[in-house]
């Protein structure tokens, strides 16, 4: 039980361009998703905390203009990483949770190229 | 803002040899939670242990916590090359639906 998957799993785009990014609770409804960013061989931090239903609560320095989140329904948040450029490029990972869990459930994460 | 700090940040053994990772945090915590890694891959919950215990075991797993020290160890026995990946530990203050503080994570290598 606890499956989070994400959508893509990977994505190349031009600069400029925006990019949507899936994460969906497969079997559970997640009260909670929770979006973070790893660069190479560097931790997760987290960018945002969504709650179904309400406005995306981002952390200090992420700009919440460029990077949209909506959690729309108990098992679908997105993440839109508007007017990509080279350095947005990373590892996007999402996770679930709900007051019933103790802990959080993760993506498979989605690779984000932008050339 | 980081919390943890694991120790070392890399480590190579032999399989079968044991791996032991160390987590260092700030503040008061709920709970403490190991996550595995595997090279380009999303995390792998591995165990939870809360603030009033002080040892946990899961299969291989062993982790440690002292509240005192701020400190949490992960011991995994008789390491497998499958165990390879990264491990980082995560600090939350209550349940599921708060944030975790993450760790800057131990890159664990077990040779065949």
């Amino acid at each position: 039980g606890a499956v989070v998957s994400q959508h893509p799993s990977w994505v190349i785009c031009k600069s400029g361009t925006s990019v949507k990014i899936e994460c969906r609770s497969l079997d559970f409804q997640a009260t909670t998703m929770f979006w973070y960013r790893q660069f190479p061989k560097q931790s997760l931090m987290l960018m945002a905390t969504s709650n179904e239903g309400s406005k995306a609560t981002y952390e200090q320095g992420v700009e919440k203009d460029k990077f949209l989140i909506n959690h729309a329904s108990l098992t679908l948040s997105t993440l839109t990483v508007t007017s990509a450029h080279p350095e947005d490029s990373s590892f996007y990972i999402c996770s679930a949770s709900s007051d019933r869990f103790e802990t959080q459930y993760f993506g498979p994460g989605t690779r984000l190229l932008v050339l | 803002s980081q919390q943890g700090e694991e120790d070392p940040q890399a480590l190579s053994i032999q399989e079968g040899e044991n791996a032991t990772m160390n987590c260092s945090y700030k503040t008061s915590i709920n709970n403490l939670q190991w996550y595995r890694q595997n090279s380009g891959r999303g995390l792998v919950h591995l165990i939870l242990i809360r603030s009033n215990e002080r040892e946990k075991h899961s299969g291989r797993l062993r982790v440690t916590l002292d509240t005192s020290k701020k400190s949490s160890s992960l011991l995994i026995t008789a390491s497998r090359a499958a165990d390879t990946a990264s491990y980082f530990c995560a600090t939350g203050l209550w349940g599921g639906s708060e944030k975790l503080v993450f760790g800057k994570g131990t890159k664990l290598t077990v040779n065949p």
